[in-house]
């Protein structure tokens, strides 16, 4: 099963800043947070990952609390393109099967113009 | 750089019937990875391959399933006979190494089984 809580959807004005909330409150010192989306009728797409510090790339930031057990993903000028759905996943960094994604069914992002 | 291709995209069977689905990787990547993703829920792994070695397919349905990689390149998924419940799309995945949590998918095949 998925270590991760997600909404099931949410809906952001195009332009403004989608904020996307994920709950891991099991998560273990030695586990990373990763955000994939998977928009429409294509596969999923890696985002960012972090463990403890915030980290920010070309396409969001994401945002993890001080004791770890959530994190917030920030697309910070969200456009139409954006709506997908995103899942929040735990994963340890080893190495076999113990590091494979579990995706549970995310957050369905709905950008509205 | 040309991303993960699978084919084909789309097909339909009706039950009982066989089918194979192809997978070539990024080229360099070691480790593939095949997924089922049902209508609604999130992609399941089936099978994990480290170049052409299994490393795991704990939730690969043997009895009707099975996959191989034989020059650790490309990879085949088959399904024989099918059954209404494998309707699905079959996501192609691979990575660098193994113990990297980026990979890159494959746009899926969409299988419908009548």
């Amino acid at each position: 099963d998925a270590k991760t809580t997600q909404p099931p959807s949410m809906d952001c004005a195009e332009g403004r800043a989608a904020n996307l909330p994920c709950n891991h409150s099991t998560i273990s010192g030695n586990e990373y947070v990763y955000w994939y989306r998977q928009i429409h009728s294509q596969g999923p797409q890696y985002i960012i990952h972090g463990l403890k510090n915030n980290e920010t790339n070309e396409m969001a930031s994401l945002i993890i609390t001080e004791d770890r057990k959530s994190s917030t993903l920030i697309l910070p000028h969200a456009t139409l393109r954006d709506t997908a759905v995103y899942y929040c996943i735990v994963r340890g960094n080893y190495g076999g099967s113990q590091g494979n994604l579990i995706f549970g069914k995310g957050t369905k992002l709905s950008v509205k113009p | 750089e040309a991303g993960v291709a699978q084919s084909p995209r789309y097909k339909i069977i009706e039950k009982r019937q066989s089918v194979a689905f192809w997978c070539n990787p990024i080229s360099g990547h070691a480790t593939l990875y095949w997924y089922q993703q049902i209508l609604g829920q999130g992609p399941k792994l089936l099978i994990q391959f480290q170049n052409n070695g299994v490393v795991d397919d704990s939730q690969l349905p043997k009895d009707r399933f099975s996959a191989e990689r034989l020059k650790g390149v490309d990879s085949t998924l088959k399904i024989q006979p099918a059954k209404l419940e494998d309707s699905a799309v079959y996501l192609c995945a691979s990575s660098f190494r193994t113990g990297t949590g980026e990979q890159y998918f494959g746009p899926g095949t969409r299988l419908t089984v009548t």
